[in-house]
C-alpha cells in the first residue's frame, strides 16, 4: 500500500513562497510513475497543480506555471513544490498523489491545509 | 483546456436506490481518459473508476462507469450509507488534468 505524506508550514504570508514536500513510502519514487500535486480551496473543487517524474521531467498547470517549481529527491524518496507570490486565493488543502498510467490519481496523501494570511 | 461539467450539483436519494451522476466534457476526451473519485468530508479523494468504465482495485461492483467522447456517467446501483459523499470526474488531455466541479450525493 503506497503511502504519501505532505509536510509544510501551515501558514504563509502574502507575497511569500510556499514550500511543500511529499514523502513517499512503501513504493520507490523511481518506480515508473508520475507524482502530482493537487489542491482544494475550502469548500471548493479540485485543481491539478503539476506533475513530476523521477528523472525531473515536469509539467505544470498553465495557470500556475509562472509561479511553480517542482523537484524530486530520489535519495529521500520524496518530491517537492515551490509556489511563489502567494495570495489569499492560494489558500487550500494541498494534496500529493501518485499518477496511475499517467492519467489518473490512485494514491493520495491526507492533505495539508495552507492558509495565506498576514 | 477541457472543461468538465457535472450534473446535478446535488442529488438527494435514499439507501438502496440507484444513483446516476453525469459528467460532460467541453471537447472529446481523448482515449476516454476519464476517471471518477469519491470524497468524504475531511478526507482525501478516493479513486473509483479509470478509463471511463474500469473499476479501481478494491472498488465494489455496485460502482460502474460508462460513456465515451464527451458524455460520461457514474452509476451506483444500490446506495449504501457510506456512499453519500461528493463525486468528481477528472480527465487528462494535452498534458493537463482537469476536474469537474463535483456532485454532492446526499441522503
Amino acid at each position: 500500500q503506497v503511502q504519501l505524506q505532505e509536510s509544510g508550514p501551515g501558514l504563509v504570508k502574502p507575497s511569500e513562497t510556499l514550500s511543500l514536500t511529499c514523502a513517499v513510502s512503501d513504493s520507490s519514487i523511481s518506480s515508473g510513475f508520475y507524482w502530482a500535486w493537487i489542491r482544494q480551496p475550502p469548500g471548493k473543487g479540485l485543481e491539478w497543480i503539476g506533475s513530476i517524474y523521477h528523472t525531473g521531467v515536469t509539467y505544470y498547470n498553465p495557470s500556475l506555471k509562472s509561479r511553480l517549481t517542482m523537484s524530486v529527491d530520489t535519495s529521500k524518496n520524496q518530491f517537492s513544490l515551490k509556489l511563489t507570490s502567494m495570495t489569499a486565493a492560494d489558500t487550500a488543502v494541498y494534496y500529493c498523489a501518485r499518477t496511475l498510467y499517467d492519467y489518473y490519481f490512485d494514491y493520495w496523501g491526507q492533505g495539508t491545509l495552507i492558509t495565506v494570511s498576514s | 483546456e477541457i472543461v468538465l461539467t457535472q450534473s446535478p450539483g446535488t442529488l438527494s436519494l435514499s439507501p438502496g436506490e440507484r444513483a446516476t451522476l453525469s459528467c460532460r466534457a467541453s471537447q472529446t476526451v481523448r482515449n476516454n481518459y476519464l476517471g471518477w473519485y469519491q470524497q468524504k468530508p475531511g478526507q482525501a479523494p478516493r479513486f473509483l473508476i479509470y478509463a471511463a468504465s474500469s473499476r479501481a482495485t478494491g472498488i465494489p461492483d455496485r460502482f460502474s462507469g460508462s460513456g465515451s467522447g464527451t458524455d460520461f456517467t457514474l452509476t451506483i446501483s444500490r446506495l449504501e450509507p457510506e456512499d453519500f459523499a461528493v463525486y468528481y470526474c477528472q480527465q487528462y488531455g494535452s498534458s493537463v488534468y482537469t476536474f469537474g466541479q463535483g456532485t454532492k450525493l446526499e441522503i
